[in-house]
């Protein structure tokens, strides 16, 4: 049974780093084929795909955050670590870790957790 | 950078309708295509992926199609379950969603 669980402040000021953890179980991170994802969604909004990080270390950015971005993973410990510089209220939002399945032509999301809001104001 | 436009953004419909969800891709993504469904306070589930593959306990109701870079989400007989927000997914790209209503 896979299970992603998200964790973070809740709140962070403006010019902060956030940092947010994705605690996962009932998969290995070192599976071909398999990585974990990071998305949000601001409220009453669409969802924004933001990093990917692959089994084998590759890792896949959102062109338009890439340079706030870093995404890194624990196999040890299971997690995997986003850090996104610059907060900005703008940047309010769910955000959610997923397992993702990879594939030569495409990935997909197929599991969630229950995502963790976080509001960026001073 | 692919960009996935989907289309209608919302949709009224009533129980035992079809409706049909539409999303565009910018450029030739091949089937590679995911299709979600959220309900409010929830995360996206997993409906279908690889264009019209059903994840695993996804009713028969649901099935998707595809025609050079136009893909489609349809829902046959519609359910009191199924009105809630659909997008459309691949790689890294989502549509902006579709929000599905009763009617």
């Amino acid at each position: 049974q896979i299970t992603l669980k998200e964790s973070g402040p809740t709140l962070v000021k403006p010019t902060q780093t956030l940092t947010l953890t994705c605690a996962f179980s009932g998969f290995s991170l070192d599976t071909n084929g398999v990585g974990v994802a990071w998305i949000r969604q601001p409220p009453g909004k669409a969802l924004e795909f933001l990093a990917l990080i692959y089994w084998d270390d590759d890792k896949r950015y959102s062109p338009s955050l890439e340079s706030r971005l870093t995404i890194s993973k624990d196999t040890s410990k299971n997690q995997v670590v986003v850090r996104m510089t610059n907060m900005d209220p703008v940047d309010t939002a769910t955000y959610y870790c997923a397992h993702s399945r990879i594939a030569a032509s495409g990935t997909n999301f197929n599991f969630w957790g229950q995502g963790t809001l976080v509001t960026v104001s001073s | 950078d692919i960009q996935m436009t989907q289309s209608p953004s919302s949709l009224s419909a009533s129980v035992g309708d079809t409706v049909t969800i539409t999303c565009r891709a910018s450029r030739s993504i091949g089937d590679w295509l995911a299709w979600y469904q959220q309900k409010p306070g929830k995360p996206p589930k997993l409906l279908i992926y690889k264009t019209s593959i059903l994840e695993s306990g996804v009713p028969s109701r649901f099935s998707g199609a595809y025609s050079g870079t136009q893909f489609t989400l349809t829902i046959s007989g519609l359910q009191p379950d199924d009105f809630a927000t659909y997008y459309c997914q691949q790689w890294t790209a989502f549509g902006q969603g579709t929000k599905l209503e009763i009617k």
